[in-house]
């Protein structure tokens, strides 16, 4: 089976701040990767589908790249209703989760 | 606008089974393959099954081959998940989600998401 290693576990940041959260695949998946965020109590919610689109209605401000191997997830501009875990999911697995938390 | 509710979560002694089911509304359900996720408190998501959407085809996860049956009444717009045997390792917030298929990696993603039924197992 494809582990999927995820990183950082959590992060403490800022509204307005640059994000960047990577997932590494241990064999190549080329571009086979998904972005999910999750609020306590809430639904979660698919952000990004094969590695780079943006899912409809999803702000633009949410962005994935990568290929391969190695996958990022990069919010431009962190604003206060992205504090949330995110995850990445490959086929069945997904990863550890990246836990956003208010500076 | 896709909803997805799940009900029938519960507590249940080791050893146990438990049905859950997910109604679903705002979308063609026979058309869309549906997953069942689950999250234990304190912990990730995990991928349990997959079932197509006439039915015909089901997928397991390792953990819970065996033991948890996915299935679906296209006419009732309705999921089910069957577990038997349970474990304490069981306890999790269980989530049905609808699937659509990536040509490209011959899997599915998630598009949409019920908000959860909790299972607890435990004496």
């Amino acid at each position: 089976d494809i582990q999927m290693t995820q990183s950082p576990s959590s992060l403490s940041t800022s509204v307005g701040d640059r994000v960047t959260i990577t997932c590494r695949a241990s064999q190549s998946i080329s571009t086979s990767l998904n972005w999910y965020q999750h609020k306590p109590g809430k639904a979660p919610k698919l952000l990004i589908y094969a590695a780079s689109s943006l899912r409809s209605g999803v702000p633009s401000r949410f962005s994935g790249t990568g290929s391969g191997t190695d996958f990022t997830l990069t919010i431009s501009s962190l604003q206060p209703e992205d504090f949330a875990t995110y995850y990445c999911q490959q086929r069945g697995t997904f990863g550890q989760g990246t836990k956003v938390e208010i500076k | 606008e896709v909803q997805l509710l799940e009900s029938g979560g519960g507590l249940v002694q080791p050893g146990g089974s438990l049905r859950l089911s997910c109604t679903a509304s705002g979308f063609t359900f026979s058309s869309y393959a549906m997953s069942w996720v689950r999250q234990p408190p304190g912990k990730g998501l995990e991928w349990l099954l997959s079932i197509s959407g006439s039915g015909g085809s089901t997928y397991y996860a390792d953990s819970v081959k065996g033991r948890f049956t996915i299935s679906r009444d296209n006419s009732e717009n309705t999921l089910y998940l069957q577990m038997n045997s349970l474990r304490a390792e069981d306890t999790a917030l269980y989530y049905c989600a609808k699937a659509l298929y990536s040509y490209a990696s011959a899997w599915y993603y998630f598009d949409s998401w019920g908000q959860g039924t909790l299972l607890t197992v435990s004496s």
